[in-house]
């Protein structure tokens, strides 16, 4: 697609439930990022992919947190047992080739949990 | 200190002025800075790369790396109400794993 595609676009969920949030990266994108952003704050990292493998996960919060991304394309960010503070926008980024190069954003996923 | 610090502002610029905005960054950060704009309830969207020190320019956007004093800047002329936004500041990151930091941006307002 043109542009990093994320869904859905809002979510709303009960404590103590499991979400999935997708994400589909430019084409072509080898690295994907996942980021999380609090209200009044910079995005947060999570988690980095290069292609298939998760390069760089020592942003996850907790072992809540797990991501996908089996076919080097479409990730899946999934929150098990979610709790109130996972409330944020969930923000997805790719880029080329990843390393300090260029990163665009999706449009985030909103996840409330009440 | 953190890997990215921003002033939040807000910073208010009548339209048509210079609006300057600033970020200063630690020595856990390599040399490729970031500047995105992100509007209310948006996601933050790219405006500018620099990876050399001096300026960049594009269009109405300057940006303005100094490695000896730890800052990078981003210069907008003819400020715009459309300009009203947030600006985060990025940095990659020097160590090992693969991520970037932001600032915690800078609210911008534009008075027409």
């Amino acid at each position: 697609g043109a542009g990093v595609s994320q869904t859905p676009s809002n979510k709303v969920t009960e404590k103590g439930k499991y979400v999935e949030l997708r994400c589909d990266p430019i084409s072509g994108h080898t690295a994907l990022y996942w980021y999380r952003q609090s209200l009044g704050q910079g995005p947060e990292f999570l988690i980095y992919f290069q292609g298939t493998g998760a390069a760089d996960d020592s942003g996850l919060p907790n072992d809540r947190f797990f991501a996908v991304r089996p076919e080097g394309s479409v990730s899946t960010l999934k929150i098990q047992r979610t709790e109130r503070g996972d409330s944020a926008v969930y923000l997805c980024a790719s880029s080329p080739t990843g390393g300090d190069t260029e990163a665009f954003f999706g449009q985030g996923t909103r996840l409330t949990v009440v | 200190q953190k890997e990215v610090e921003q002033n939040s502002g807000p910073l208010s610029v009548p339209e048509g002025a210079i609006a300057s905005l600033n970020c200063t960054y630690s020595d856990r950060v390599s040399q490729s800075f970031f500047w995105y704009r992100q509007y209310s309830g948006k996601s933050p969207e790219l405006i500018m790369s620099i990876y050399s020190n001096g300026d960049k320019e594009d269009g109405r956007f300057t940006a303005q790396l100094n490695k000896a004093s730890q800052y990078v800047s981003l210069l907008i002329r003819d400020s715009q109400p459309s300009d009203s936004a947030t600006y985060l500041c990025a940095a990659h990151t020097r160590n090992t794993g693969n991520q970037f930091y932001f600032g915690t941006g800078t609210s911008l307002t534009v008075i027409p």
